[in-house]
């Protein structure tokens, strides 16, 4: 049973360009979490997915950043137009159809903004 | 909400002796509350949970500690090995929806 996987494991992009960061939950997962951490801080929610679904997007900007979970394929988190100040780790994580608190972590991505 | 405290958020110990870090949380109605561990550069990763069911959960070296009437838990590592030095997370869910509330976490620096 394969772990929550994420592409690319690191992504540099220049100020203004566009970065789509991916994530394959493990099997039998529904429910995936995206997570931003900065350099010796810790994980700050940014959005909760479902399936064709957005649960809750409280912690995401409100400019530029947006996510999906289609029906099928992976969860993307899209963010446009990056910023240096975009520049940190991307983790995401997914936990069992609506029954289970356990969210298990993928390897993250860290983006780069030169 | 749920809003979630974690102290301190650096420790230092001298190897082999036992470390102790705490949460508290806000919300009575909190009733899993995990604890993850995060190596340098590397994800977090769940090392030990506890129900709001029972007060004690061990794992060899590991533990956690629930007192639902203050409303904190606790991890304690016994017989700390370098290898436990790591950035340690304590979460609890929320009052709806399965997430997870985190706390700021925890530096826990083993020396030998």
């Amino acid at each position: 049973n394969a772990g929550v996987m994420q592409n690319p494991r690191h992504l540099v992009r220049r100020r203004g360009q566009e970065a789509r960061l991916r994530c394959s939950p493990m099997k039998g997962h529904s429910h995936v979490y995206w997570y931003r951490q900065l350099p010796e801080e810790g994980l700050k929610f940014m959005v909760y997915l479902q399936k064709e679904n957005i649960i809750d997007e409280s912690g995401m900007p409100k400019e530029r950043f947006s996510a999906e979970f289609p029906k099928e394929g992976p969860s993307i988190l899209r963010i446009q137009q990056v910023v240096r100040g975009d520049s940190a780790a991307y983790f995401c994580a997914s936990s069992r159809d609506g029954t289970s608190y356990e969210q298990y972590f993928g390897p993250g991505t860290r983006l780069t903004v030169t | 909400g749920e809003n979630v405290e974690q102290h301190p958020s650096t420790l230092s110990v001298q190897e082999g002796d036992s470390a102790v870090i705490k949460c508290t949380y806000s919300d009575s109605a909190s009733n899993y509350f995990p604890w993850y561990k995060q190596e340098l550069g590397k994800r977090p990763q769940l090392i030990i949970d506890i129900r709001s069911n029972v007060g004690e959960k061990k794992d060899q070296r590991i533990a956690v500690t629930l007192n639902k009437t203050a409303k904190h838990f606790s991890l304690h590592i016994t017989e700390t090995q370098p290898e436990d030095s790591a950035v340690y997370f304590c979460a609890a869910t929320a009052d709806s929806n399965y997430q997870l509330i985190w706390g700021a976490g925890t530096k826990l620096i083993i020396k030998p």
